[in-house]
């Protein structure tokens, strides 16, 4: 059965930097655009990036262009998120998820599997 | 960026109640919609894509409606295992984006 799960999260400083990672299994994983999405403390969900199955197009939401990037090892069936210069406000549990599509300009658009999260805390 | 506008925040009904959310986004997305699922604690789940599409194993007592800039949730007949909070999320444009979320109680 599909299994990503994430880790690499825990409690960091302002500024500093973390790699967070999502093992993916049960599915073919190079064939699947993948994303990151986030949820702040009793908040909503926001989405945070999204790679194509290959790699070759990213995306990101305007609040971590250029601190957050997304990238994969399709040898590895793993995902990535580098984090840099974070903020208090990127607090937050980092979902990977599967897309049931190839990404942008194939067909896309829903996340039918989620790993169970990771926790990323930034506070000095 | 697209803007999800979704309505109640919250609301409590009673088992076997019609429960209805709606969604609303600030240009039309034609159908580029999901519906997700969150228990406290856990990851969403989808339930509904395409403003109307059914994920596979996903009980029929939920449906999607809608296009353009309006999109209906509805449960048809509220359980206790329903008790969650629900986002649209449309994929229309990028970036994604979600609406605020529903609280869905049981009286």
């Amino acid at each position: 059965q599909v299994q990503l799960v994430e880790s690499g999260g825990g409690v960091v400083q302002p500024g500093r930097s973390l790699r967070l990672s999502c093992a993916a299994s049960g599915f073919i994983f190079s064939n699947s655009a993948m994303h990151w999405v986030r949820q702040a403390p009793g908040k909503g969900l926001e989405w945070v990036a999204l790679i194509s199955y290959d790699g070759t197009n990213k995306y990101y939401a305007d609040s971590v262009k250029g601190r957050l990037t997304i990238f994969r090892d399709n040898f590895k069936d793993t995902l990535y998120l580098q984090m840099t210069s974070l903020r208090a406000e990127d607090t937050a549990v980092y979902y990977c998820a599967r897309d049931h599509g190839r990404g942008p300009p194939f067909e896309w658009g829903r996340s039918n599997y989620w790993g169970q999260g990771t926790l990323v805390t930034v506070s000095s | 960026d697209i803007q999800m506008t979704q309505s109640p925040s919250s609301l409590s009904a009673s088992v076997r109640d019609r429960v209805t959310i709606t969604c609303q986004a600030s240009q039309d997305i034609s159908t580029y919609l999901n519906w997700y699922q969150q228990k406290p604690g856990k990851a969403p789940k989808l339930l509904i894509y395409d403003a109307s599409n059914l994920e596979p194993g996903v009980p029929s007592r939920v449906s999607g409606s809608g296009s353009g800039t309006d999109f209906n949730f509805t449960i048809s007949s509220l359980q206790p295992d329903d008790i969650a909070t629900y986002y649209c999320q449309q994929y229309d444009i990028l970036p994604l984006t979600f609406g605020g979320g529903t609280k869905v109680e049981i009286k």
